[in-house]
């Protein structure tokens, strides 16, 4: 298992524009998670998925923002109308329901830049 | 809504001291993480202590937790240069959904 990825790793956008992020979650995790972290700050929740369903969004999560996971492996979350205000590190990470460990594996986000 | 605090925020030490970050949080916690998170890089996962009175120990680093004041801690012995990084807490609660709180993070510091 190679972990949590994301793609892109990087992402310049011109304001106004929509931006696509992919995460690829360990394959035996059914919990999926977003965050956003600003420079200088902690990591924000924004949404969970437990296998395909949304079960949580968070107050951050604008209207502009959607996240999906349609079939409970791979998630994307969508910016539209993309603001200078967006520009931060999106992470995505997963979990498994039942897990004794109880562990989070992150992966190593998609930087955005909105210019 | 459960909050997470960390001090200090910037921590400055030389190699060979030794030092404790502490992370409080507001409500009734199930689970107490610790995460290093290099510039421009993601989270690793440090500790995850799971019960009162729980200690954790990797090299350097030891984590204990305190559920009765809220309070964990990260003790930083003899640090090297190599351990500096940002390190957050972060707390889960066992519900409808489980989802990370982070504190705000400590900057460290180490210097030679």
């Amino acid at each position: 298992d190679t972990g949590v990825s994301q793609d892109p790793r990087h992402k310049i956008t011109k304001r106004g524009q929509n931006v696509t992020f992919r995460c690829d979650p360990i394959s035996e995790h059914n919990r999926l998670y977003w965050y956003r972290q600003t420079l200088g700050q902690g990591p924000e929740f924004l949404t969970y998925f437990q296998n395909e369903a949304q079960l949580e969004k968070s107050r951050l999560l604008s209207d502009r923002f959607s996240a999906e996971r349609p079939k409970g492996s791979f998630s994307t979350l969508e910016i539209q109308r993309t603001e200078q205000g967006d520009s931060a590190m999106y992470l995505c990470a997963s979990s498994r329901l039942g897990d004794s460990n109880y562990g989070y594996t992150f992966g190593s986000g998609t930087r955005l830049t909105v210019v | 809504e459960l909050k997470v605090e960390q001090n200090p925020l910037f921590l400055s030490m030389q190699e060979g001291k030794n030092y404790t970050i502490y992370c409080n949080y507001s409500t009734t916690s199930d689970r107490l993480y610790w995460y290093r998170q290099d510039p421009g890089k993601s989270l690793e996962s440090l500790f995850v202590l799971l019960s009162n009175g729980a200690v954790k120990q990797e090299g350097r680093l030891m984590a204990s937790l305190d559920t009765k004041a809220r309070l964990s801690t990260l003790h930083i012995t003899a640090a090297v240069h190599d351990l500096s990084a940002t390190y957050f807490c972060a707390v889960d609660r066992v519900g409808a959904t489980n989802k990370l709180i982070f504190g705000t993070g400590t900057l460290l510091a180490v210097q030679p």
